[in-house]
């Protein structure tokens, strides 16, 4: 979905390199999401923010932190990359609003850790 | 969140139907049923959700059972475009909760020519 989208798309990087994934929005949405997806399995939530002030750990946010910058922006950062973290990223959106109350996905990150 | 049992895989002619189960024989009063699909390492897309009735639009059909323990989606007129993993998703419509969505294994169709 273009109204969501992810930069970098591809990043490779050493052991022990701190790096952020970056993520707008042009929804309006005011929540924002982070999964992880390793190879063959379904996505797992590591961050969400129900807006500026307010943000959550999922349930693997180990190793992992977020900034919501502004309502449309919500980054990741893994301060100090593991081989392990090497996943496909993908952040997401949500309107609390709404009654369809879906998710909104990015294009995903493929971060590769060396 | 209630967990859910998807077959691993099935096959679909295309131009026909393909019917995907779903069981969830845990869930509880006030769980909704949603479905994502992810088309090859894209993000997921949202197709449909629903509580108790059965429920229709643009993508597909939700038929859930009387006693909500199981359901299926129903892709009217499969195309080769809709080749993807399906994931099943139970939880609660709970605003201050959150949407947070938990993903299990997922269906991987394959529509073939």
């Amino acid at each position: 979905d273009a109204d969501v989208t992810q930069t970098p798309r591809n990043r490779i990087t050493k052991t022990g390199k701190r790096i952020m994934l970056e993520c707008s929005q042009t929804k309006g949405h005011d929540r924002m999401y982070w999964y992880r997806q390793d190879p063959g399995l379904g996505l797992r939530l590591i961050y969400y923010s129900f807006d500026v002030k307010d943000i959550n750990k999922g349930e693997i946010s180990d190793g992992y932190s977020v900034s919501r910058q502004a309502q449309a922006k919500f980054s990741l950062s893994l301060e100090s990359a593991i081989p392990n973290q090497t996943a496909l990223y993908f952040c997401a959106t949500s309107d609390s609003g709404t009654g369809r109350d879906e998710q909104y996905f990015g294009p995903g990150t493929r971060l590769t850790v060396t | 969140d209630a967990k859910t049992t998807q077959p691993p895989s099935m096959d679909c002619a295309e131009g026909r139907a393909a019917n995907l189960p779903c069981n969830h024989s845990t869930i509880s009063g006030n769980e909704y049923v949603y479905w994502y699909r992810q088309i090859h390492s894209q993000g997921p897309q949202y197709i449909i959700h629903g509580l108790k009735n059965n429920e229709t639009n643009e993508m597909a059909s939700l038929i859930i059972t009387e006693d909500r323990k199981s359901s299926t989606l129903i892709l009217p007129h499969a195309t080769l475009r809709d080749t993807a993993v399906y994931y099943c998703i139970v939880r609660p419509f709970d605003k201050a909760a959150g949407n947070k969505l938990t993903f299990g294994g997922g269906t991987r169709v394959l529509v073939k020519p």
